[in-house]
């Protein structure tokens, strides 16, 4: 039990519908990062949030998009959904942006677009 | 950029033996390096983490290894048991980024 809860476990969306997905970082992390896993790889970075703003972001395009909010929690927002985007959607938070910080992941959020 | 890759990508053996997974990475400029643990349909648990000043880790059976200038890592899991079964990941945490970058892991099953 990391402490960071994500919501839903699981969905299924149609292509080019949007959808987003809720993490709760575990108590006193400031930190949210988010990945997604496709089947048989290992996670990739989208972006990561410190104190409600965007501190890096990977090579994912600008219909992935993300909040954090005053009390830490997040979210992720995917629009114009692409069959491509089934995958684990993975929330980690730790304490500080900086190196040194352990990450804790969530369970994901299954996403399966038909 | 970095790149991640696990050594073997699956393995299988029995009860009691003493295993042996490689991380190797191409970027020797990293703060830290993460193993991470991840059963069938789950999320990702924290095993172990390597500050780069360091040379292993030790958390009960498991001990993890760091070699920054060759750019590999190893983890040794002792006296393997049936629930170590899982998929293991590596993740070196890079100088000037705050992503980990993950290998594609070592699936690993443990049969009585």
């Amino acid at each position: 039990e990391t402490g960071v809860t994500q919501s839903p476990t699981h969905l299924i969306k149609t292509r080019g519908q949007q959808v987003t997905l809720r993490c709760s970082s575990q108590s006193g992390h400031n930190t949210v990062s988010w990945y997604q896993q496709a089947l048989g790889q290992g996670p990739q970075f989208i972006f990561q949030y410190y104190r409600e703003e965007e501190n890096g972001r990977g090579n994912f395009p600008p219909r992935f998009s993300g909040l954090q909010f005053p009390n830490y929690s997040s979210e992720l927002n995917v629009n114009a959904l692409e069959l491509d985007d089934s995958a684990l959607y993975l929330c980690a938070s730790s304490l500080g942006a900086g190196p040194g910080n352990t990450i804790y992941f969530g369970e994901g959020s299954w996403l399966t677009v038909v | 950029k970095q790149e991640v890759t696990q050594i073997p990508a699956a393995l299988s053996v029995p009860e009691g033996e003493n295993l042996v997974l490689n991380c190797s990475f191409t970027d020797s400029a990293i703060y830290n390096l993460q193993w991470f643990r991840q059963d069938p349909g789950k999320g990702l648990t924290s095993l172990l983490l390597i500050q780069s000043s360091q040379r292993e880790q030790t958390s009960g059976r498991l001990n993890a290894s760091l070699d920054k200038s060759s750019g590999r890592s190893t983890l040794y899991i002792a006296a393997s048991q049936p629930g170590d079964s899982a998929t293991y990941l590596c993740a070196p945490l890079s100088y000037n980024t705050d992503k980990l970058i993950f290998g594609t892991g070592t699936r690993l099953q443990v049969f009585p």
